[in-house]
């Protein structure tokens, strides 16, 4: 089964520490993959996304992820953490339905960047 | 603003009552979804539309409908509420249906179903 997995259901980390947040997947073919960030009561934000060519995309508000083919890995990772990275974070990935494709979802991960 | 717009953002229901959830995006997106958010459980797909007229099921599609009449709009409608559909749902939309270009979602309705 198509699948993508966030191992961690918490992150803490200082201000000013790297960060990383874990993301796994399990599809056929070629994986397009994508991280959103959900501030508290908002929508879900877009990221970053890798579809193609470099491993390592980078995002919005200083963020990066490295896509990892032998690992299946999509982990999310910041040089410097701010407080206001404080989120939940979610995983996801482009699988095939009778439409074409459709986005499915990790259970998210919450950031917590503490001062 | 160019965006997703959703509402109502909160509503509480009885059980057997029906509703309709609204979204509309004004960027003139072919695919648009719904979603139901619950904790530790994520996203989950309800339904999605690659275009007006033309709808099919998500993951979760039971005791919900959806209509494609414009290309703007795609109403979510909950046919007899149950509490077990008590949850955060959001609406999505993107310019293709592949993804390649992200989904752009709206703030959400916040349903509880007493």
């Amino acid at each position: 089964a198509q699948s993508v997995a966030q191992p961690e259901d918490q992150v803490n980390v200082a201000e000013g520490n790297p960060l990383t947040v874990k993301c796994t997947y399990s599809v056929s073919g070629n994986p397009y993959l994508f991280w959103y960030v959900q501030y508290p009561n908002r929508g879900l934000q877009f990221l970053l996304k890798y579809i193609t060519g470099d491993n390592l995309v980078k995002g919005s508000y200083g963020f990066e992820a490295e896509f990892n083919k032998s690992q299946t890995s999509f982990h999310l990772k910041k040089p410097s953490a701010l407080v206001s990275d404080s989120a939940l974070y979610f995983c996801a990935v482009r699988v095939p339905n009778q439409a074409g494709t459709a986005l499915i979802f990790g259970k998210g991960t919450t950031l917590s960047v503490s001062s | 603003n160019a965006g997703v717009t959703q509402t109502p953002k909160f509503q509480v229901l009885k059980t057997g009552q029906s509703m309709t959830l609204q979204c509309a995006q004004d960027m003139n997106h072919e695919y648009m979804s719904w979603y139901r958010q619950d904790p530790g459980m994520g996203l989950r797909l309800i339904h999605y539309s690659v275009g007006a007229g033309i709808t099919d099921q998500g993951e979760v599609p039971n005791g919900y409908n959806v209509s494609r009449s414009t290309t703007e709009d795609f109403p979510l409608r909950l046919l007899s509420a149950a509490p077990s559909q008590t949850s955060v749902y959001f609406c999505a939309s993107s310019y293709s249906r592949d993804g390649n270009y992200g989904y752009t979602f709206g703030s959400g309705t916040r349903l509880t179903v007493v």
